[in-house]
């Protein structure tokens, strides 16, 4: 088992470009996050998808969509990147049982953007 | 507002020489309190969930307890391969929203 996986590991952008930011997983997992980690910040969750078909805004949505294609991968797009999207990018994922230990969350090993 | 604090920011232990990290949290309804570990450049890598007030859970050199407002994540006798970022977070009530801590950066010399 891969776990939680993400692509690309590190990209550079230039301000107004757009891309979009992978994520699967092979958990077979209902419930998929994406957080962004910033220096002296905490993780803050961007959006999540608690099942398949399903998505909702996270604490900081703007500036991003989200796209869970299945069950397996879920995708962050940035539209018009922006410097201050400049961030480390986690996607997690969780059988999304909550109040039991199937909503633990399994992190991937995140993609480094740099917005210039 | 809900709100996750952990302390210290950062620690630095001789090997062997035991110690705890606080997470204090306000928040309106907990329903899990999580502890991750973090090693530069990689993602977060699930530790321990608590649900109640007085529950313990240990993993090796790990015990992390919960409060009514806070928990601890012990330490006992570290090793240098302890040393990583600690992050703790919770979820509250009916959602799948977690709030994370800022993170305890622990060295641990040899």
């Amino acid at each position: 088992n891969a776990g939680v996986t993400q692509t690309p590991k590190f990209q550079v952008l230039k301000t107004g470009q757009s891309m979009t930011l992978q994520c699967a997983q092979d958990m077979n997992h209902n419930s998929m996050y994406w957080y962004r980690q910033d220096p002296g910040m905490g993780l803050r969750l961007i959006y999540y998808s608690a099942s398949e078909g399903t998505t909702d805004k996270g604490e900081v949505p703007n500036g991003y969509n989200v796209s869970r294609l299945n069950k397996r991968e879920f995708s962050l797009r940035l539209e018009s990147a922006a410097p201050s999207q400049t961030s480390v990018y986690f996607c997690a994922s969780s059988e999304g049982v909550l109040g039991t230990a199937q909503e633990t969350q399994y992190f991937g090993p995140g993609t480094r953007l740099l917005v210039l | 507002e809900d709100q996750v604090t952990q302390s210290p920011e950062a620690l630095r232990l001789q090997e062997g020489e035991s110690s705890s990290l606080n997470c204090s949290y306000t928040v309106s309804g907990l329903r899990g309190l999580f502890w991750y570990r973090q090693d530069p450049g990689k993602g977060p890598e699930f530790l321990f969930t608590l649900y109640s007030a007085g529950e313990e859970k240990e993993k090796e050199r790990l015990k992390a307890t919960l409060t009514k407002k806070e928990s601890f994540l012990h330490i006992t006798a570290p090793k240098p391969e302890d040393s990583a970022t600690y992050l703790c977070a919770v979820r509250t009530s009916g959602t799948y929203k977690y709030i994370f801590g800022t993170g305890t950066r622990l060295k641990v010399l040899a």
